[in-house]
């Protein structure tokens, strides 16, 4: 099966530096990466969309400059949270697109997540 | 944008006993609909998928079912087991989106022992 693997699975930083957190597809090469944010008992939201070769696209309220998202190659992405604050503490996941056999319509695998908390 | 409803929020079912979980989405257009199973802790898991030109799918215990034109699909889980507990999302993709998934707001199954 398709395995999407984040690094680290847990940080803690300070207050005013900056955290990269990683995401690799170990067996499939993925052109479409997706990076969600998800609070305790709430659903997973999508904070960008990240397309190797190309700029991220991101949400609606997501702020690019604080939230950099890097797709170098096919099979890994970075999301870099700049100047953390305490509310940026969150479980961070990442998923991946698999092509699937109807065009246009991709099965996304996840990754562990990664937990971050600022103080 | 894409709408997607479930329900229930909460679920507690006797080990052995079906569960069965709901999710409404609004836009016809829609074409993918996703399962995922949640661990405390753990990013979602993949359990099983449907695509619309199938009504029904089963993998051993799993089984979903889509209706397009009430635009709604189920989560069916036969003879739970405590394993089994943990919170499960639905999801649609509209595939104009570049397959961006519009999830549901979970539901935590518990199956009591």
């Amino acid at each position: 099966g398709a395995v999407v693997s984040q690094h680290p699975s847990r940080v803690i930083c300070k207050s005013g530096t900056s955290v990269k957190i990683e995401c690799r597809s170990l067996d499939f090469q993925a052109t479409t990466m997706f990076w969600y944010r998800q609070f305790p008992k709430q659903s997973l939201m999508l904070m960008a969309t990240s397309n190797e070769g190309s700029k991220a696209t991101y949400e609606q309220g997501v702020e690019k400059d604080k939230f950099l998202i890097n797709h170098a190659s096919l099979t890994l992405s970075t999301l870099t949270v700049t100047s953390a604050h305490p509310e940026d503490s969150s479980f961070y996941i990442c998923s991946a697109r698999v092509p699937g056999v109807l065009a246009g319509v991709g099965t996304q695998y996840f990754g562990p997540g990664t937990r971050l908390l600022v103080l | 944008g894409e709408n997607v409803e479930q329900h229930p929020s909460t679920l507690s079912v006797q080990e052995g006993d079906s569960a069965v979980i709901k999710c409404t989405y609004s836009d016809s257009a829609s074409n993918y609909f996703p399962w995922y199973k949640q661990e405390l802790g753990k990013g979602p898991q993949l359990i099983i998928d449907i695509r619309s030109n199938v009504g029904e799918k089963k993998d051993q215990r799993i089984a979903v079912t889509l209706n397009k034109t009430a635009k709604h699909f189920s989560l069916h889980i036969t003879e739970t087991q405590p394993e089994d507990s943990a919170v499960y999302f639905c999801a649609a993709s509209l595939e104009t989106s570049g397959s961006r998934l519009t999830f549901g707001e979970g539901t935590q199954l518990t199956v009591n022992p």
